[in-house]
């Protein structure tokens, strides 16, 4: 069964820092690309990164390019995202989500930035 | 960046009616469509994706249409379970993009 596992959200004050992790299981993680997905408090989902399964392509959201940083680690079966320069407006709950066709989510993990 | 726009906002209707949601897309995305059901507090779920194609596991009533701009869900007859947010997200182009939702609620 395929189960991700996000961690290490919380709370931060704007400017600050923060790395969200996924654990993954129950399939060859090496094999699939993956995303991060977010949904600020009462509104719609946010696609913000995406990463191939090689790491050799990466894309961003517009929205957190530059300061937002996915990375993974095949040999530990995890994805990662590095977030620095965090603003109020990064509030959400942050999914990390299998393949371009979403078909497999985490259960989130809600990262808060305020002073 | 492709804008995926979805109407109605809220949808009012009871069990065993039938509920048509639409999504209309700002360029073409061919077949490059998915529906996704989203409850409070849980993560969204995959019903359709490629326009008409149905997730494992997702209940017969539950059927995508369209090509191009314009895509329909269609839930044939509405259960109990059905009520929640649906969203519909494009990955023809990158960003990949999400529509903004239809609330199916409870009449």
């Amino acid at each position: 069964e395929v189960h991700l596992v996000e961690s290490g959200g919380g709370l931060v004050q704007p400017g600050g820092s923060l790395r969200l992790s996924c654990a993954a299981s129950g399939f060859t993680f090496s094999s699939y690309s993956m995303n991060w997905v977010r949904q600020a408090p009462g509104k719609g989902l946010e696609w913000i990164s995406y990463i191939s399964s090689s790491s050799s392509n990466i894309y961003y959201a517009d929205s957190v390019k530059g300061r937002f940083t996915i990375s993974r680690d095949n040999a530990k079966n995890s994805l990662y995202l590095q977030m620095n320069s965090l603003r109020a407006d990064d509030t959400a709950v942050y999914y990390c989500a299998r393949e371009i066709v979403l078909k497999y989510w985490g259960q989130g993990t809600l990262v808060t930035v305020s002073s | 960046e492709i804008v995926l726009t979805q109407s109605p906002a809220t949808l009012s209707l009871s069990p065993g009616e039938r509920a048509t949601l639409s999504c209309r897309a700002s360029q073409s995305v061919s077949t490059y469509l998915a529906w996704y059901q989203q409850k409070p507090g849980q993560a969204p779920r995959l019903l359709i994706y490629d326009a008409s194609n149905s997730a494992t596991g997702i209940p017969a009533r539950f059927s995508g249409s369209g090509s191009g701009t314009d895509f329909t869900l269609t839930i044939s007859s509405l259960e109990p379970e059905d009520f929640a947010v649906y969203y519909c997200q494009q990955r023809s182009n990158w960003p990949l993009t999400f529509g903004g939702g239809t609330k199916v609620e409870i009449k």
